[in-house]
């Protein structure tokens, strides 16, 4: 069974500093696709950025990016520039390609941006 | 269309009640599932629907628990003999059928509280 482990349950920092959440995962499959997804308090889960597997390239959309390492299943968001927007709950999700459609989640990583 | 719908957004209920939620996905999107989210936790799969059909079901789905799509369109989630460790956030979520590269749309919940 595949697990997703977010280590950091909290982190704060300053607007416009960089942010790096962690995420590592444990599965056998080798082809794959990983997501992050945001939770702004009371509000819905939306995508932020999402990874092939089978993609060396790591994915990027506007300030958030990926750093992929496939052999150390690992998975790190980082945001650049924060801002107090980004203030929310962010979880790394797992799901195969094949079987299973299921997304599995990380515990999730509060995050804080102060202003 | 205005993304996944969830109803209703708060229920509040006595222990060994009954409820029933609703969610209503995005048209085009022929797949449906539920998770359960505990507070400051990562949401948990619950059960998966590929239009009318309820292809998977979790271990936590016990059998209090039913869910039913009919038609292929809206679906409804029923615990029956409500205990407090149902309390928690409900969440519905809606894909297109094929691979499945861009997540899923998330509904915002249906948040039940058991007294």
């Amino acid at each position: 069974a595949q697990t997703v482990t977010q280590s950091q349950p909290e982190m704060s920092v300053q607007e416009a500093e960089t942010v790096t959440l962690s995420c590592t995962y444990d599965t056998s499959e080798n082809n794959y696709y990983l997501f992050w997804y945001k939770q702004p308090p009371s509000r819905q889960m939306i995508l932020v950025i999402r990874q092939e597997a089978y993609k060396q390239q790591n994915a990027t959309e506007n300030r958030f990016s990926v750093n992929f390492q496939k052999a150390a299943k690992s998975f790190s968001l980082k945001i650049s520039d924060s801002q107090l927007g980004d203030t929310a709950m962010y979880f790394c999700a797992f799901k195969t390609i094949q079987g299973a459609q299921k997304l599995v989640f990380g515990q999730g990583t509060r995050l804080t941006i102060n202003p | 269309d205005t993304g996944v719908s969830q109803d209703p957004r708060h229920k509040i209920t006595k222990r060994g009640q009954n409820v029933t939620f609703r969610c209503d996905p995005i048209s085009e999107h022929n797949r449906l599932y539920w998770y359960r989210q505990t507070l400051g936790q990562g949401p948990e799969f619950l059960t998966y629907f590929q239009n009318e059909a309820q292809l998977e079901k979790s271990r936590l789905l016990s059998d209090r628990f039913s869910a039913e799509r009919p038609k292929g369109s809206f679906s409804t989630l029923e615990i029956q003999r409500t205990e407090q460790g149902d309390s928690a956030m409900y969440l519905c979520a809606s894909s297109p059928g094929g691979v499945v590269r861009y997540g899923y749309t998330f509904g915002s919940g249906t948040r039940l509280t058991v007294v």
